[in-house]
């Protein structure tokens, strides 16, 4: 069936470089993607979303890229610091903000 | 300025019991999601309510699971006679509109059936 899937389940990185997360996902006919971070005992966060008729969005320090070629989606965090630690998840929206969620990165920020 | 609060933070329950889980939304925000986590896993939609109606329930099991979300009062998630495998964290989320808005999500329920 359709579903939305990362290729790394953990990434280590040393604070201040930058990180990148990666999602593929299958349904060509998705057009809004999500990220979220979520953190130990607590409910997914808003990171930044795009819609299907960009290519790139840019927050504060984090970048989101959008592949629809490859169906395939990145989330850049410049600069990682310690508190960037935590489980990111890409999120498809189906329709009605019922979302469809990969399984989630592990980001461990060594300091 | 509150967002979205979920009550209890942690449920225990002997299978047979049932649970209640609680959803007040954001102030202002009139749609209501649920979602279920396993441990090590991402998020699993079960239903999606406006206040006093059910717009899609497609993620939730037939039996024993319901939702409402009434005219007054908080949303409401119950698991009649919880069974082991109903353990997990329910998360809530609202947002003002549906479509795509960007939804905001509680810090759960973590439910453990003994």
């Amino acid at each position: 069936g359709e579903s939305v899937g990362l290729h790394l389940p953990t990434l280590s990185v040393q604070e201040g470089d930058n990180s990148i997360i990666n999602c593929a996902y299958s349904n060509s006919a998705s057009d809004y993607f999500i990220w979220y971070k979520q953190e130990s005992g607590k409910g997914p966060q808003f990171i930044i979303d795009i819609r299907s008729n960009m290519d790139k969005r840019q927050g504060q320090r984090v970048t989101v890229l959008l592949n629809k070629t490859v169906k395939h989606l990145s989330l850049q965090i410049a600069a990682t610091q310690p508190g960037d630690s935590a489980v990111y998840f890409c999120a498809e929206n189906r329709a009605g903000n019922m979302l469809t969620f990969g399984g989630g990165t592990r980001l461990m920020v060594k300091p | 300025n509150a967002g979205v609060m979920q009550n209890p933070r942690h449920l225990v329950r002997r299978r047979g019991q049932e649970a209640r889980l609680r959803c007040s939304p954001m102030k202002g925000h009139s749609h209501v999601y649920w979602y279920r986590q396993l441990p090590e896993e991402g998020l699993k939609f079960m239903v999606y309510l406006q206040k006093e109606n059910i717009i899609d329930e497609s993620g939730m099991p037939k039996e024993r699971f319901s939702a409402e979300f009434p005219k007054e009062g908080p949303s409401i998630l119950r698991i009649q006679q919880v069974v082991r495998g109903d353990s997990a964290a329910y998360f809530c989320a609202s947002s003002p509109r549906g479509g795509d808005s960007p939804l905001h999500f509680g810090n759960g329920t973590r439910l453990t059936v003994t």
